[in-house]
């Protein structure tokens, strides 16, 4: 399994400000994921990050609200832009190890006021 | 697209009893992987077990172990001996074989009484 830490842990902001997420790995990993988890719910894709090309996003989010970076096969972030209280979630990375399983960073609470 | 139901809100169990967890999903497929993911308040998603549709025997991890039934589309993860760190949501998760993205039931709170 692959060792996954992400940063911040927990932020609380503003309205209309912008916050990036950092995601990074022990282990050179070919796919990486980017899920919101919203209160009380379940995790909900947002996209997919490939090194070397663009994210793949899924319905219902874009890349002007969710954008991401890949720059190697260890790292990513993601940056929740022009906040608003609807974008408070739990924001967790993954990435698929062997045997198709995916495993997951401890998750970024953000708190948008 | 797969769809993943967990019927159960939430569910309570004496330490060391015997709990079922329950999931049935929605798929056309064949081929596919099934998971049951474990998040305690710390939120730290935690893989409990997996199970490829190809093999007709239960994964069991220590345990947990599964009743896979194929035909019927159910998943459902057994914990015994239950024990107060087994206290969390559990989510379970489809994936299609041709696929990457997993598909999340809604989740179901464990809570182990003393």
């Amino acid at each position: 399994s692959a060792v996954i830490s992400q940063k911040p842990s927990r932020d609380i902001c503003q309205r209309g400000t912008s916050l990036t997420i950092q995601c990074q790995v022990d282990s050179q990993v070919t796919m990486m994921f980017w899920y919101r988890q919203q209160p009380g719910q379940s995790l909900t894709l947002i996209a997919t990050a490939n090194q070397g090309s663009e994210a793949t996003y899924e319905s219902g989010f874009v890349i002007d609200k969710f954008p991401i970076s890949r720059p190697n096969l260890t790292f990513s972030t993601l940056t929740v832009s022009n906040m608003s209280p609807e974008d408070s979630s739990i924001y967790l990375c993954s990435v698929r190890g062997g045997t198709d399983t995916q495993y997951f960073g401890p998750g970024t609470r953000l708190t948008v006021l | 697209a797969q769809t993943v139901t967990q019927s159960q809100p939430e569910m309570s169990v004496q330490e060391a009893e015997t709990v079922t967890l329950s999931c049935t999903y929605d798929t056309s497929e064949s081929d596919y992987y099934l998971f049951w993911y474990k998040q305690p308040p710390s939120r730290q998603m935690i893989l409990v077990i997996r199970q490829e549709a190809y093999k007709q025997q239960n994964a069991t991890e220590n345990r947990f172990s599964v009743n896979f039934q194929k035909a019927a589309k159910s998943f459902s993860l057994k914990i015994s001996d239950s024990q107060l760190g087994d206290a969390a949501m559990y989510f379970c998760a489809y994936l299609s074989n041709s696929g990457y993205a997993l598909n999340f039931g809604k989740g179901t709170s464990l809570l182990v009484t003393p």
